[in-house]
């Protein structure tokens, strides 16, 4: 049974950068498209992007110019940085495994498994 | 981007009614990637159905979703106290793979 384990720092100071891991136990690391979500306290639901085992990534147009994704496949961990954060990134951060489904000439990936999620504050 | 409203905002019914959540997109989707996912308070969202109508593992057949082009329904047959949630749909087709604003189903 896959499990995906995550841990970050979870306060920071506006301007500061979060930075959070994501690690997978059980299962294959490869296939996946390997991706992160953020809920704003009782808010809905934000994808933040998404990163393959060979790091090819993609990323929201709304967070792009901050964002960046990392993969290690040795360790079976990803990882997502967001830089100059504010207030309005105080969140609850998931990582989640894009699992494919493929059509015709292409693989379209929905969420199947979900880690726990890491709550990060920005405050001064 | 594509634009997912769901709507009703709050769902109140009885244990043994049906409800049933709707997702519009504001572009045509394709059945084989539109999702929903089922949160409960404090937890992380569990998919419920992907590619429209298939039930994730695990998901029992109350759950059912259906629906095309830019019109998407999840219904949810016998209400258990258990479904108290707020429900998302997602599309996956095209990035940003947006989600709906959620769907809360409150039991009596």
């Amino acid at each position: 049974q896959v499990q995906l384990q995550q841990w970050g720092a979870g306060l920071l100071k506006p301007s500061q950068s979060l930075s959070l891991t994501c690690a997978v136990a059980g299962g294959s690391f490869s296939g996946y498209q390997w991706t992160w979500v953020r809920q704003a306290p009782g808010q809905g639901l934000e994808w933040i992007g998404e990163i393959n085992e060979r790091g090819d990534t993609d990323y929201s147009p709304s967070l792009k110019s901050r964002v960046a994704m990392s993969v290690d496949t040795s360790k079976r961990q990803f990882s997502l940085s967001l830089t100059s954060v504010t207030a309005a990134d105080t969140a609850t951060y998931f990582c989640a495994r894009g699992q494919g489904l493929q059509l015709w000439r292409f693989t379209h990936y929905y969420l199947d498994v979900w880690g726990r999620g890491t709550s990060v504050t920005v405050s001064s | 981007e594509i634009v997912l409203t769901q709507s009703p905002g709050t769902l109140s019914l009885s244990p043994g009614e049906r409800a049933t959540l709707s997702c519009r997109a504001s572009q045509r989707v394709s059945t084989d990637t539109l999702a929903w996912y089922q949160q409960k308070s404090g937890q992380a969202p569990r998919l419920l159905v992907y590619a429209t109508s298939r039930r994730a593992a695990g998901i029992p057949d109350r759950f059912s979703g259906s629906g095309s082009g830019t019109d998407f329904t999840l219904t949810v047959n016998r209400l258990e106290p258990d479904d108290s949630a707020v429900y998302f749909c997602q599309q996956y087709v095209s990035s940003p793979k947006t989600f709906g604003q959620g769907t809360k189903v409150e039991i009596k």
